[in-house]
């Protein structure tokens, strides 16, 4: 069994939907969870980054994570299309180097 | 806004050849690393690097090595290219020696082996 399960998608919205994007994870030691944007042919980009539980909000995006269920969320609000990219969780506990990776989860919004 | 620098961007290379995928970074970071990226597969492992003279394999069995001879420059190199390297190499550093932060990413070379 895999530490981080991600569903790969792809997930087709229409421009303006709230899009929920999902990571599970079997480790109750990780600590840092992080989400990152890829575009076809780049480089992942970080777009959050939380320690602990709670929620976290940057502009269109808010990133929660309940480590009861051991689950971590990232919402985009009114998505646009410039939005659909292939979306990665990321995970790792506190003294380690490792940084766990989910499979990804592409993305489409609609015009 | 991370600097992460990586080239060649697309490389074609018949098997055998020896071939070093450059890295690069301007933050300073002391922890630097190497993932390869296949389709619809997680980030695998390949090398990571605490600082300098500081190397480690990762969890992916590779028949790569690494170097860190400065801070800024992490290259990694492929004695004899096999078709089963072709892949997306990436390349990242993170900031904090002492912590968990988050990784950069370069924008990845591209390597075809035929």
């Amino acid at each position: 069994q895999k530490e981080v399960e991600q569903d790969p998608g792809p997930l087709s919205v229409p421009e303006g939907a709230i899009v929920s994007l999902n990571c599970t994870y079997s480790n109750s030691a990780f600590q840092y969870f992080m989400w990152y944007r890829q575009y076809s042919r780049k480089g992942p980009e970080l777009l959050m980054y939380t320690y602990s539980s709670g929620n976290k909000e940057d502009g269109r995006f808010t990133a929660q994570v309940d480590k009861s269920s051991k689950y971590i969320s990232l919402f985009i609000r009114d998505s646009q299309p410039s939005d659909s990219a292939t979306y990665l969780c990321a995970m790792s506990a506190r003294g380690t180097y490792k940084y766990i990776f989910g499979t990804g989860t592409r993305l489409k919004v609609l015009a | 806004e991370a600097d992460i620098y990586q080239t060649p961007r697309y490389l074609v290379i018949g098997t055998g050849k020896k071939i070093t995928l450059e890295c690069s970074q301007t933050m300073g970071h002391d922890k630097m690393y190497w993932y390869q990226q296949d389709p619809g597969m997680e980030l695998h492992l390949i090398h990571y690097s605490y600082g300098v003279n500081s190397t480690e394999k990762g969890d992916l069995s590779s028949e790569s090595t690494v170097s860190r001879i400065r801070t800024e420059h992490f290259p990694l190199t492929l004695e004899s290219a096999r078709p089963s390297h072709t892949s997306q190499y990436l390349c990242a550093s993170s900031e904090n020696p002492n912590r968990v932060s988050p990784l950069h990413f370069g924008n990845g070379t591209r390597l075809t082996v035929t």
